[in-house]
């Protein structure tokens, strides 16, 4: 099931400078966007969301964009601190099966000082 | 903050014997999920719960599944004779309402031997 990409597995920032972490999706019936954070031996925590009716969403240091025409979201962290070393999940869900999240398979974040 | 519980933290099991998994979501919440992710692969939605009754389930959650909610507080994960490939972490989430942001737990590591 690949209806939530990202291509990247792993990525490198140095602290104070700005993650952008990439997310690609298939289905056209997706109208909800979420990203999560997950510390090893811990739960993926919630982080932020945005609607299909929007295009950005802010909350603190962290921003989503979406582009429904691309079907393409990012999550922009700004700036990177040590403390937001984890892997990042991208998840989405449809008017169709609205409890259903599909996520992507995660993208490491290694923030470096 | 609230969070969502689950116990235990690591249960190991024969293979063919019953397990139960426990979760407390988060008081206020009326959605209940089950997701699990096996090692190196992406978290895979199970099943979603509320108003007492199975919303949704994926084509994974089959016979041998089943869920419950036998109080106020707690949810539970059935699995009947379990197999080899039940080998997995799963987590619990709760959401307020269906189209909120779902809050997981810091899941059960399966071990079937």
């Amino acid at each position: 099931d690949q209806q939530v990409k990202q291509n990247s597995p792993s990525l490198s920032v140095q602290e104070g400078r700005i993650s952008i972490l990439n997310c690609d999706y298939t289905n056209s019936m997706f109208d909800y966007f979420l990203w999560y954070k997950k510390y090893p031996a811990e739960g993926p925590t919630f982080l932020i969301s945005i609607s299909s009716i929007k295009d950005k969403n802010e909350d603190g240091r962290f921003t989503v964009f979406l582009n429904k025409s691309a079907k393409h979201l990012s999550l922009h962290i700004v700036p990177s601190q040590p403390g937001d070393s984890a892997v990042y999940f991208c998840a989405a869900s449809g008017t169709d099966s609205w409890g259903k999240l599909q996520f992507g398979a995660g993208t490491q974040v290694v923030v470096t000082p | 903050e609230p969070e969502v519980t689950q116990t235990p933290s690591h249960q190991v099991t024969q293979m063919g014997q019953e397990v139960i998994l426990r979760c407390v979501p988060i008081s206020n919440h009326l959605y209940f999920y089950w997701y699990r992710q096996i090692l190196g692969q992406k978290v895979e939605f199970l099943v979603s719960f509320y108003n007492n009754e199975i919303s949704e389930k994926s084509e994974i959650f089959d016979d041998q599944f089943s869920v419950e909610r036998p109080d106020g507080s707690n949810f539970t994960l059935k699995i009947r004779s379990t197999k080899l490939e039940d080998s997995a972490m799963y987590f619990c989430a709760s959401s307020g309402r269906g189209n909120q942001p779902q809050h997981f737990g810091d899941g059960t590591r399966l071990s079937i031997l």
